[in-house]
């Protein structure tokens, strides 16, 4: 059974850092995988999908990485902005049934 | 990209009452949609796929009797909360997926806005 994990669970970082964060999955056998955003009582934003033949994707300051075979990815924020502040979900995309298995979610805030 | 709305955004009820959600693919055809639901500080549950024109599949612990879900177009799902209760008080998102060789919406899940369910 695919499980999807994320770490850390909160982060808080001072405006113009770097950052990583955090997904990694039990099961190599995926389809694509998705990194979204959720603002507090809102919807999701998808930000950046790796389809399982890539290894990164990059859209301005954030860039994805996708190590399937230890079951990792990465969402890199550069020069990190209070906007950014928010909860970073990542999901799996299993082939077999096209059904999304969702981490935790990483709430990052972003220090003025 | 691929546009998909809910409809309402936000909605109160008392308890015992029905409750229809709305979703919509704008500008591309659905053949699958999803339901989803969150708990505060919690990640997204899966409910529900649907197909259109055909009966929705449960996830494991979901009474299909009580969460009814309708397809009947390839650019609407509905999601009725039956005798709605406080305990389903939540944040419904639906998602849908765009038709077999339709490279701009088939790849992935295309989500709506979310809906926001009080019952007080």
């Amino acid at each position: 059974k695919q499980e999807v994990t994320q770490i850390p669970a909160a982060l808080s970082v001072p405006e113009g850092e770097n950052l990583v964060l955090n997904c990694s999955f039990t099961d190599s056998a995926i389809y694509n995988l998705q990194w979204f955003r959720q603002d507090p009582g809102k919807g999701l934003t998808s930000l950046l999908l790796i389809q399982s033949s890539q290894r990164e994707q990059t859209s301005g300051r954030l860039n994805a990485s996708l190590d399937k075979s230890s079951g990792r990815s990465t969402l890199y924020i550069a020069a990190s902005q209070p906007g950014d502040s928010a909860t970073y979900l990542c999901a799996v995309d299993l082939d077999s049934n096209y059904q999304l298995i969702w981490g935790a979610g990483t709430k990052l805030i972003i220090k003025p | 990209g691929a546009v998909v709305s809910q409809h309402p955004s936000r909605v109160i009820c008392k308890s015992g009452t029905s409750v229809k959600i709305e979703c919509r693919s704008l500008d591309f055809q659905a053949t699958t949609m999803f339901w989803y639901r969150q708990f505060p500080k919690q990640s997204l549950m899966l409910m529900a796929t649907s197909n259109e024109g055909s009966k929705a599949t449960y996830e494991q612990g979901v009474e299909k009797d009580k969460f009814l879900i309708n397809h009947a177009s390839l650019t609407l799902s509905t999601l009725t909360v039956t005798s709605a209760h406080p305990e389903d008080s939540s944040f419904y998102i639906c998602s849908a997926r765009g038709l077999a060789g339709d490279p701009s919406s088939y790849n992935e899940q295309f989500f709506g806005p979310g809906t926001r369910l009080t019952v007080l």
